[in-house]
């Protein structure tokens, strides 16, 4: 099976940086990604790390270590827009199908504040 | 704005009712999904399409009944529902399926669905 860890809350203040950790275990690893969901809407892709190392996307980067099993979220520059969820997410392969499964996290709520 | 559409929005009906939810994307994605999201949860899979076949259905309850017309179309049939199916029901597609799609998947706005 697989699953994936990430911490259910974080708060900080604009301006600021904050990081969102995911740890995963998985069975068949194709790459982590990132999803953002606002209170009422759909979740939106973020970014997504196959290799490791940092990919930066303007204010966001995301980290893989596929070593550790491990990537993160830095959020820069925190605005309050970015309240938000954000899923990690791994893909599984099943062998006896010809499509992978999209597993996300449990969400890491973002409470920006003033 | 995203590229995966599906009406309605919103939708409230009986327990003994039939009705559908439609997605559409012109992507030219070949795989095509459906999630069901309760309120604080991540999405959780029902069923993917790749290339117009059915390749997973995550033990899904027969009173959803998905069905994919062509390429561009998804719908989602919904019969004889609960309560508890009340959700956000998320549409999604990806370029393809299987061991060569990646992890971006685009969710469509999604339809909110109460069961009365």
């Amino acid at each position: 099976g697989q699953s994936l860890e990430q911490p259910s809350e974080v708060t900080a203040v604009e301006g600021a940086i904050v990081q969102i950790n995911c740890t995963y275990q998985t069975s068949g690893f194709y790459g982590l990604s990132w999803y953002q969901q606002h209170d009422g809407g759909a979740p939106t892709f973020l970014s997504y790390n196959a290799l490791d190392g940092l990919e930066e996307t303007g204010r966001f980067s995301s980290f893989l270590s596929r070593s550790d099993s491990y990537g993160y979220l830095l959020l820069q520059e925190l605005q309050m827009k970015d309240s938000a969820s954000y899923f990690c997410a791994v893909r599984e392969v099943n062998g006896s199908s010809n499509t992978g499964k999209l597993i996300f996290g449990q969400g890491t709520t973002l409470q920006v504040k003033p | 704005d995203t590229e995966v559409t599906q009406t309605p929005k919103h939708l409230v009906m009986g327990m003994t009712n039939k009705k559908s939810l439609k997605c559409e994307q012109h992507m030219g994605h070949r795989a095509m999904y459906w999630y069901k999201q309760k309120a604080k949860k991540p999405p959780e899979l029902m069923f993917v399409y790749s290339y117009e076949k059915l390749s997973i259905n995550e033990s899904v309850p027969s009173r959803f009944s998905p069905e994919c017309p062509n390429s561009s179309l998804l719908n989602l049939h919904l019969h004889a529902l609960q309560p508890e199916d009340s959700a956000l029901y998320l549409c999604a597609s990806s370029q393809r399926g299987g061991r060569s799609s990646g992890n971006t998947i685009y969710f469509g706005e999604g339809s909110w669905l109460t069961v009365v």
